[in-house]
């Protein structure tokens, strides 16, 4: 069965500081990784997606297949980047996303 | 684009009352929708799998029975809980696939239930 693993239920840091969220994988196929952001009283919402490869709001997040991780990265944490982080997984074929736990992340003034 | 709305936003219902909750994608159509329920300070867990003029398809563990889901048409979906106890009370959010956007998912607001 696929899972995904936010070890970090929380994660503080200050602004200005590098973040990292950690998500770790298991699917023995090859997966689709996700990060998704929900904002306070916000929906959650897409943030970045790995096949895109994409920087959005400064956020990265590579695929490493050998440790099975996707984790979210920044330079230099903003407060409004504090949020609840998800990651999530979709396998090959099938449309539905398994979550992570979640992360809350609160960026100090 | 890509929205996706919920009603009611937040629902108190008696104990053994059934109550349901639309899913609408408001400028799109979408063949599938997702329903999942989220618990205080949990993640989102997936219900099932709504596709549009077909069956629900249940995750292990889901009473298909109490949550009945109907995907009548390509903008909405329903998901009725029937005979609902204080342990249905949680946060249930629904999702829209965007068929052009493969594996890319669009979320709703949530439906806050609480079950006296």
């Amino acid at each position: 069965a696929q899972r995904v693993t936010q070890p970090e239920k929380l994660l503080s840091v200050f602004k200005g500081a590098p973040v990292e969220l950690k998500c770790n994988y298991s699917y023995s196929g090859s997966p689709e990784l996700f990060w998704y952001v929900q904002y306070s009283r916000q929906r959650l919402q897409l943030l970045l997606r790995h096949i895109s490869r994409e920087s959005i709001k400064g956020f990265t997040a590579d695929l490493n297949k050998g440790e099975t991780s996707f984790h979210l990265k920044k330079p230099f944490a903003q407060e409004e980047d504090s949020a609840m982080y998800y990651c999530a997984l979709s396998t090959q074929g099938a449309q539905k996303l398994v979550f992570g736990q979640g992360t809350r992340l609160t960026i100090n003034p | 684009g890509a929205v996706v709305s919920q009603h009611p936003s937040r629902v108190i219902c008696k104990s053994g009352t059934s109550v349901k909750i639309e899913c609408r994608s408001l400028d799109f159509q979408a063949t599938t929708m997702f329903w999942y329920r989220q618990f205080p300070k949990q993640s989102l867990m997936l219900m099932a799998t709504s596709n549009e003029g077909s069956k629900a398809t249940y995750e292990q563990g889901v009473e298909k029975d109490k949550f009945l889901i109907n995907h009548a048409s390509l903008t909405l979906s329903t998901l009725t809980v029937t005979s609902a106890h204080p342990e249905d009370s949680s946060f249930y959010i629904c999702s829209a696939r965007v068929p052009r956007w493969v594996n890319e998912q669009f979320f709703g607001p949530g439906t806050r239930l609480t079950v006296l």
